[in-house]
């Protein structure tokens, strides 16, 4: 039962450019996660944006919530080639704790 | 600093053998799941557990089981490995007492069944 979903799949920049991703949801949510994956590792939580907040900083990301769009989108400023990973939204649409990941959008930073 | 570590970060076992991968967080959560991950699927969940000796079904349950005895660790049972249970294993805890549910990830196991 997937509900997030990444765009692009993956993605290519040059060091130092900007990197936006992009996540849509089909039901209503309680907020949004983003996590990072490092190739072969567990994922390490980014930065969360609640249902009722816009815009989130945390550091050289971004985050916007589109609650009537239903999507959600992560800016990495500055990119550098340790942002090289894969990147996922996880959405919460209940009370249980459970929260449901997106596919994930692969970021490669050329040097 | 907050851990979750997992038994193996690597396995290979035959069809039809019994797999045992284990899960230890040292955050007192009360929340745990276990996920597999494939190529362009992402992560499903397989199990998850709100407290000790309680579990609940994910999406794919089926070929699986789990038990947790005790609050930090978390068991992940397969009782006749097969070869489309090749994949990644990870496994995650939160805290029941936030409202936001961040997740904290093990290393994860790449099981390999031959």
């Amino acid at each position: 039962s997937q509900q997030g979903e990444e765009d692009p799949q993956a993605l290519s920049i040059q060091e130092g450019e900007n990197a936006t991703m992009n996540c849509s949801y089909k039901t209503s949510i309680n907020n949004l996660q983003w996590y990072r994956q490092n190739s072969g590792r567990g994922l390490v939580h980014l930065i969360l944006i609640r249902s009722n907040e816009r815009e989130k900083h945390s550091g050289r990301l971004r985050v916007t919530l589109d609650t009537s769009k239903k999507s959600s989108s992560l800016l990495i400023t500055a990119s550098r080639a340790a942002d090289t990973a894969s990147y996922f939204c996880a959405t919460d649409h209940s009370s249980a704790s459970k929260i449901i990941f997106g596919s994930g959008t692969r970021l490669s930073i050329r040097p | 600093d907050v851990k979750v570590t997992q038994s193996s970060r690597y396995l290979v076992k035959r069809t039809g053998e019994k797999v045992f991968l284990e899960c230890v967080q040292d955050m007192d959560h009360e929340n745990m799941f276990w996920y597999r991950q494939d190529p362009g699927l992402g992560l499903r969940l397989i199990y998850f557990s709100y407290d000790v000796k309680m579990k609940e079904k994910g999406d794919i349950p089926e070929g699986y089981s789990v038990s947790r005895e005790k609050k930090e660790r978390f068991s992940l049972i397969l009782e006749s490995a097969s070869t489309n249970q090749t994949s990644m294993y990870l496994c995650a805890s939160s805290s029941a007492g936030t409202a936001t549910y961040e997740q904290y990830f093990g290393p994860g196991t790449r099981l390999t069944v031959t």
